[in-house]
């Protein structure tokens, strides 16, 4: 079956404008991760849906990111007023459920913010 | 502060020999412990994971194993190929994290033919 996807791949911006990110999780997974990953560091927790709530949302850095999962499947984190430092990969994940289940992870978007 | 620590020196290794990755924690009582494999480009692919309760576990060329009194887990790959060159990270969640796995910086693996 197919794996997680994540759209799109790169995504250039100028500082100051709205983006978002979309991932696909494998059906039938209901946890659902978003981790962002700077070079040379490992992934960075920003939050996890089980089902359509944010289960935690304690790694987002401050109120310009914003993550949804409306219907429990898709997910969009959402960046307001993007600033350079937020320039990184941004990983989705997504597990049969939380816990002590493998992640499968999505290829990632590359943001560089100019 | 509590941390995650791996070697962030690249381990170069001859084909055929075993190479052993290491991952130290500290100020964590974790309940379970995962390794992933990434490659460039791409996001982390799992690989094993070992409860708390568990000293070792095994899978193919694979062996990981765990000592929460060291605060250690040793990752090891016998008959290591070319092919296993890559980027290993080590994952923890607590106790406490609520299903939150907090991961190591990543220790790059340079297996030469």
């Amino acid at each position: 079956g197919a794996g997680v996807s994540q759209t799109p791949s790169n995504k250039v911006t100028e500082k100051g404008k709205y983006v978002e990110l979309r991932c696909d999780p494998i059906s039938g997974h209901t946890a659902l991760y978003w981790y962002r990953q700077s070079l040379g560091q490992g992934p960075e927790f920003l939050i996890y849906f089980q089902g359509t709530g944010a289960a935690d949302d304690s790694g987002l850095p401050n109120d310009r990111f914003f993550a949804v999962r409306p219907e429990g499947s898709v997910s969009t984190l959402k960046i307001q007023r993007t600033e350079r430092g937020d320039s990184a990969v941004y990983l989705c994940a997504s597990s049969l459920s939380p816990g002590p289940y493998e992640q499968y992870f999505g290829p990632g978007t590359r943001l560089t913010v100019t | 502060s509590q941390k995650i620590e791996q070697n962030s020196e690249a381990l170069n290794i001859q084909e055929g020999k075993t190479a052993t990755l290491t991952c130290n924690y500290t100020n964590y009582s974790p309940a379970y412990l995962q390794w992933y494999r990434q490659d460039p480009g791409r996001g982390p692919v799992f690989l094993l994971l070992i409860r708390e309760n568990e000293k070792e576990k095994r899978k193919e060329r694979l062996k990981v194993t765990f000592d929460t009194t060291l605060k250690q887990s040793l990752f090891h790959i016998t008959a290591s190929q070319p092919a296993d060159s890559a980027t290993y990270l080590c994952a923890l969640d607590t106790l406490d994290s609520n299903y939150q796995l907090i991961w190591g910086a990543g220790t790059k693996l340079i297996i030469k033919p």
